[in-house]
């Protein structure tokens, strides 16, 4: 059974990084699939931020790409999300996904991880 | 970019009674769709992908259709335990999702 876990700060302040990393269990990275950061305003709908491939390969949602980056290590079996400057529109839960792909187009998500929530505030 | 719409923004439904909710594309996205349903508290769950397939585990009683613009989750017949916000997600190009339709009891 494929599991993800989400790690990182809760509290973030404005104007710095919100770094979070997810632990995955139960699937190899280096087997296939995209790897995707979804988040989650309180009270309000999904948005994705972006995925990454075991290569390196990264898809970023275009609102959001010039303060995103994702990696993977996949020697811990892990991937992060770096968010820049964030302001308290980035508080969200932020969730990591398994995101299936077929021939380089990204498809939908089919495992999640529990969600994780970072607060922007000084 | 994709724009999803999804209608009605709220539904209310009594139990064993058949639930019907939309999502419309702003540009053909053919059946590159997906259904997800998440719980308070929970993360989402995919219940659908191409439009009318089910996911591993997803009881029958759940079902998609359409393609290009206008699509359909229906749900048969409503337990207690559906009654969730459902969301649509495109991925056509960019995996975008509807803004959900929250189904409670009537």
């Amino acid at each position: 059974q494929v599991q993800l876990q989400e790690s990182g700060p809760g509290l973030v302040k404005p104007s710095e990084t919100l770094s979070l990393t997810c632990a995955v269990s139960g699937y190899s990275i280096s087997s296939g699939y995209y790897w995707g950061w979804i988040r989650q305003p309180p009270g309000k709908g999904l948005e994705w931020i972006g995925s990454i491939y075991h290569s390196g390969s990264t898809y970023y949602n275009p609102s959001l790409k010039s303060r995103v980056t994702i990696s993977v290590d996949t020697s811990k079996n892990q991937f992060s999300l770096k968010l820049s400057s964030v302001t308290a529109a980035d508080t969200a839960v932020y969730y990591c996904a398994r995101h299936v792909s077929y021939q380089l187009l990204l498809y939908y998500f089919d495992y999640w991880g529990q969600g994780t929530l970072v607060t922007v505030s000084s | 970019e994709i724009v999803m719409t999804q209608s009605p923004a709220t539904l209310s439904v009594s139990p064993g009674e058949r639930a019907t909710l939309s999502c419309r594309a702003s540009q053909s996205v053919s059946s590159n769709l997906a259904w997800y349903q998440q719980k308070p508290g929970q993360a989402p769950r995919l219940l659908i992908y191409g439009a009318s397939t089910r996911a591993t585990g997803i009881p029958a009683r759940f079902s998609g259709s359409g393609s290009g613009t206008e699509f359909t989750l229906t749900i048969s017949s409503l337990q207690s335990e559906d009654f969730a916000v459902y969301y649509c997600q495109q991925y056509n190009n960019w995996p975008f999702f509807g803004q959900g339709t929250r189904l409670e009891i009537k």
